[in-house]
């Protein structure tokens, strides 16, 4: 149990376009879901919280007007950069917290982006 | 708000042998869970073991067991028998009581650990 499903699981894109990766609970419930950041070699940073049916909150730094967020079912957050550039290469990785159990995150397997 | 520091940037044990990773965190919460999450070089982020911070008794998980010393806000993980499945990325990470962003996790830069044999 507690699966949690990414899609795509890399991408490459050209300068100026949009991507849209996914992130799917597959057996349970997840009325939050986090997204975060990976550069090589280091740890995960948190890019923002989403609740199901409003609006995500960014952590300092984060554009929301570039990474846009939304979760609109129990069961799918998605996280869309919008006119993507090199420097936002890089390892996207979400998470779930169950509705029912809320003191874990389960970890989806990441989606490596990368811009030309 | 949170931080959490792992001092040993890498770590090297020898297969069958024990291994400690330390982990010290800062925060003025009273109730919070930790955890260890393991990262093997395929990038999925596994829960290795959690712990209640208002449990005295340390959390075990077969192989993996904690010594947390909450006055101390100390957490370190020990894995015993090493096998080279546990080469990987360990983070130890806190999250404070709540729901919505009061749940977020914060991550320490991890410990990269190779088992050899």
């Amino acid at each position: 149990g507690a699966v949690v499903s990414q899609h795509p699981s890399w991408v490459i894109c050209k300068s100026g376009t949009s991507v849209k990766i996914e992130c799917r609970s597959l057996d349970f419930q997840a009325t939050t879901m986090f997204w975060y950041r990976q550069f090589p070699k280091q740890s995960l940073m948190l890019m923002a919280t989403s609740n199901e049916g409003s609006k995500a909150t960014y952590e300092q730094g984060v554009e929301k007007d570039k990474f846009l967020i939304n979760h609109a079912s129990l069961t799918l957050s998605t996280l869309t950069v919008t006119s993507a550039h090199p420097e936002d290469s890089s390892f996207y990785i979400c998470s779930a917290r169950s509705s029912t159990s809320t003191d874990t995150q389960y970890f989806g397997p990441g989606t490596r982006l990368t811009v030309l | 708000a949170q931080t959490v520091t792992q001092s040993q940037p890498e770590m090297s044990v020898q297969e069958a042998e024990t291994v400690t990773l330390s982990c010290t965190y800062d925060t003025s919460e009273n109730n919070y869970y930790l955890f260890w999450y393991k990262q093997p070089p395929s990038r999925q982020m596994i829960l290795v073991i959690r712990q209640e911070a208002y449990k005295q008794q340390n959390a075990t998980e077969n192989r993996f067991s904690v010594n947390f010393q909450k006055a101390a806000k100390s957490f370190s993980l020990k894995i015993s028998d090493s096998q080279l499945g546990d080469t990987a990325m360990y983070f130890c990470a806190f999250m404070k009581y709540g729901t919505g962003t009061a749940s977020k996790l914060t991550f320490g830069t991890g410990t990269r650990l190779q088992v050899t044999l």
